[in-house]
């Protein structure tokens, strides 16, 4: 069964550093998100993005995020220097249509330090 | 602005007993509402969907929720909770983003 997959599952890095979280969305889907769940809390959508631009963005993601589409397999987001509130599970989703079904990959723990 | 309710922080039920999760979202026209599970450590997977049709939906792991526009509400039910269905769920509400409920967790006595 086609999944997401998200690399890696757990990432350290530290502060003002810029880190790369990959994923690979389902392969015919053509919306690709970024979510973020900081531990304890709710998950919130950071961006959405279709035809190799952001569709739409939240108020979390500021210029320090960044998201592309480097080939036809992975969507990327870039956190270019990391602060410690950014310490959450990422995660990248896909789906076939705009915000119907969106399939989640496993995500990405970032610890911060 | 689209938002979503899960009342609920945590919920205890036995196992055999059923159960109902509500959550309440507030939106402008007929909203995408999704249900989803998350078990510790893992990401989100997808219980059930609601986008038009008949108001109530069956999803996966025996789960079925209700859309009822008049309360503005999709709750979820499972007529006898197993011990394995102990995790967060969340619903969410989707149009041009995702927005998510806080999460209700569950808990299973045995």
């Amino acid at each position: 069964e086609p999944e997401v997959t998200q690399t890696p599952s757990h990432q350290v890095t530290q502060m003002g550093q810029e880190v790369i979280l990959r994923c690979v969305p389902i392969s015919n889907h053509l919306y690709f998100y970024w979510y973020r769940q900081i531990l304890g809390q709710k998950v919130e959508f950071l961006v959405s993005f279709y035809n190799n631009e952001i569709s739409e963005k939240s108020e979390i993601f500021d210029d320090q995020f960044s998201v592309e589409r480097p080939d036809g397999s992975n969507f990327t987001l870039k956190i270019r220097s990391t602060k410690l509130e950014d310490s959450a599970m990422y995660f990248c989703a896909s789906s076939v249509l705009y915000n119907t079904e969106a399939f989640f990959g496993q995500g990405t723990r970032l610890t911060v330090v | 602005a689209q938002s979503v309710t899960q009342p609920d922080i945590h919920i205890t039920v036995s196992e055999g007993a059923s159960l109902e999760l509500r959550c309440n979202y507030s939106y402008g026209a007929t909203p995408y509402l999704f249900w989803y599970v998350q078990s510790p450590g893992q990401g989100l997977q997808l219980l059930l969907k609601y986008f038009s049709g008949d108001t109530l939906v069956q999803g996966i792991k025996g789960f079925e929720a209700e859309f009822k526009r008049s309360q503005s509400s999709f709750n979820l039910r499972k007529p006898s909770v197993h011990w394995s269905d102990a995790a967060e769920y969340f619903c969410a509400v989707g149009e041009n983003d995702m927005r998510f409920g806080a999460g209700t967790r569950l808990t299973v006595k045995p």
